[in-house]
């Protein structure tokens, strides 16, 4: 099975900074990735899918990009509301592996 | 407004068996592919199982082959997981989750509140 790694694992930024985070395919995946974000008790939501498209109702803040193997998701300003924990996931075959979640604070 | 509504979960003794059923409303049920993902305390998520709208092709993780069995309703708009021979290590918050399209290369649109499983003696 294809395993999907993401990192870091966390990250603490400041606000109004770029933040990147990464996830990795074992095996190529195409375009076959999605982006989650999970607040603190709460249910997860979709950002991106087709690894670079974003969700209706999502802010612009928000990009992905990536292809094949290696894919990333960018917030371009990072906002209080933003903190959460962020999971890849791949769908181009099952097991519709997620990868391990990035948990994003405010420095 | 698409509402997906998770019940059965609960206590269960190691080797116990429970079900879970999802009801679904708000879109075309049968139009699309559902899916159970699950997200142990304080751990990342999981995806369990996923079903085709007719529920002829289904789908599980390696950790749940052979124990769990999912299946839908598509005359009462539910998805179902039976889960059996369940582990500690099967305790989590169980999610239904809707793909976004009948095909099975989807991704998940909509999720359930979820439903606490507990599996202790």
């Amino acid at each position: 099975d294809i395993q999907m790694t993401q990192s870091p694992s966390s990250l603490s930024a400041s606000v109004g900074d770029r933040v990147t985070i990464t996830c990795r395919a074992s095996q190529g995946i195409s375009n076959y990735l999605a982006w989650y974000q999970q607040k603190p008790g709460k249910v997860p939501k979709v950002l991106i899918y087709d690894a670079s498209t974003l969700q209706s109702g999502v802010p612009s803040r928000f990009s992905g990009s990536g292809s094949g193997t290696d894919f990333t998701l960018t917030i371009s300003s990072l906002q209080p509301e933003d903190v959460a924990i962020y999971y890849c996931q791949k769908y181009n075959s099952a097991p519709l592996t997620f990868g391990g979640g990035t948990k994003v604070e405010i420095k | 407004e698409v509402q997906l509504l998770e019940s059965g979960g609960g206590l269960v003794q190691p080797g116990g068996s429970l079900r879970l059923s999802c009801a679904a409303s708000g879109f075309t049920f049968s139009s699309y592919v559902m899916n159970w993902v699950r997200q142990a305390p304080g751990r990342g998520l999981e995806w369990v199982s996923g079903v085709s709208v007719s529920g002829g092709s289904t789908y599980y993780a390696d950790s749940v082959e052979g124990r769990f069995s999912i299946s839908r309703d598509n005359s009462k708009n539910t998805l179902y997981l039976q889960m059996n021979s369940l582990r500690a290590e099967d305790t989590a918050i169980y999610y239904c989750a809707k793909g976004d399209s009948g095909y099975a290369r989807h991704w998940f649109d909509y999720w359930g509140q979820g439903t606490l499983v507990t599996v202790s003696s």
